[in-house]
């Protein structure tokens, strides 16, 4: 079983939907969760980086986090045409600089439809 | 935050050749490290890049088929030795600004073993 697991997709919607994407995880140590968006031919760009549970929205982003449950979730709100990207959920046990490994999903295509 | 450039952007090599990666940041980070991101798989840390003393390897990455450098607090170099066409991947440079911050990544070197 992978430490982090996320649907492939590829998942296509219509422009202006709300997209939901999601991760879990096996690793009741992870402590910090980030979501990536990567473009074709480009690097991850950070989109969302939280600690705790809950809640954390930035513009049309929102980050919820229940490590309860141990599942993250990625809501994008209005979707763009430009949101086509595939998006990579991360997270890491601790994060002090010294010792910031990250572990991956595989990644999930998002196609957002004009 | 910093701006990472990264270089060469892709690369055709034949077998049994080596490649160096350039990983440059524009200002002074803690930490930076390599990642490889292989087709319809997740991001896998290779290694964490010290300055001044040897680079940490994950398992199953070895000093050998992957000599890295990192002279000082803003450059890194990744060496991929005696290629096969199993080395055919994208590698990625990261960086961290200081402690509890997020990585942030270059755009990759798409590189492609004949």
């Amino acid at each position: 079983q992978k430490e982090v697991e996320q649907d492939p997709g590829p998942l296509s919607v219509p422009e202006g939907a709300i997209v939901s994407l999601n991760c879990t995880y096996s690793n009741s140590a992870f402590q910090y969760f980030m979501w990536y968006r990567q473009y074709s031919r480009k690097g991850p760009e950070l989109l969302m980086y939280t600690y705790s549970s809950g809640n954390k929205e930035d513009g049309r982003f929102t980050a919820q986090v229940d490590k309860s449950s141990k599942y993250i979730s990625l809501f994008i709100r209005d979707s763009q045409p430009s949101d086509s990207a595939t998006y990579l959920c991360a997270m890491s046990t601790i994060n002090t600089g010294t010792a910031s490994k990250l572990t991956f999903g595989t990644g999930t295509r998002l196609q957002v439809t004009l | 935050s910093a701006v990472i450039s990264q270089k060469p952007s892709r690369d055709i090599c034949q077998r049994g050749t080596s490649l160096t990666i350039q990983c440059q940041v524009d200002s002074q980070v803690t930490m930076m490290f390599w990642y490889r991101q292989q087709p319809g798989q997740s991001l896998t840390l290779i290694a964490t890049a010290n300055q001044g003393s040897e680079a940490t390897y994950e398992s199953g990455f070895v000093i050998d088929k992957f000599p890295i450098s990192r002279p000082n607090l803003t450059f890194s170099t990744l060496t991929v030795s005696n290629m096969s066409p199993e080395d055919s991947s994208i590698y990625l440079c990261s960086f961290v600004e200081g402690s509890n911050q997020p990585q942030h990544f270059g755009d990759g070197t798409r590189l492609s073993i004949l």
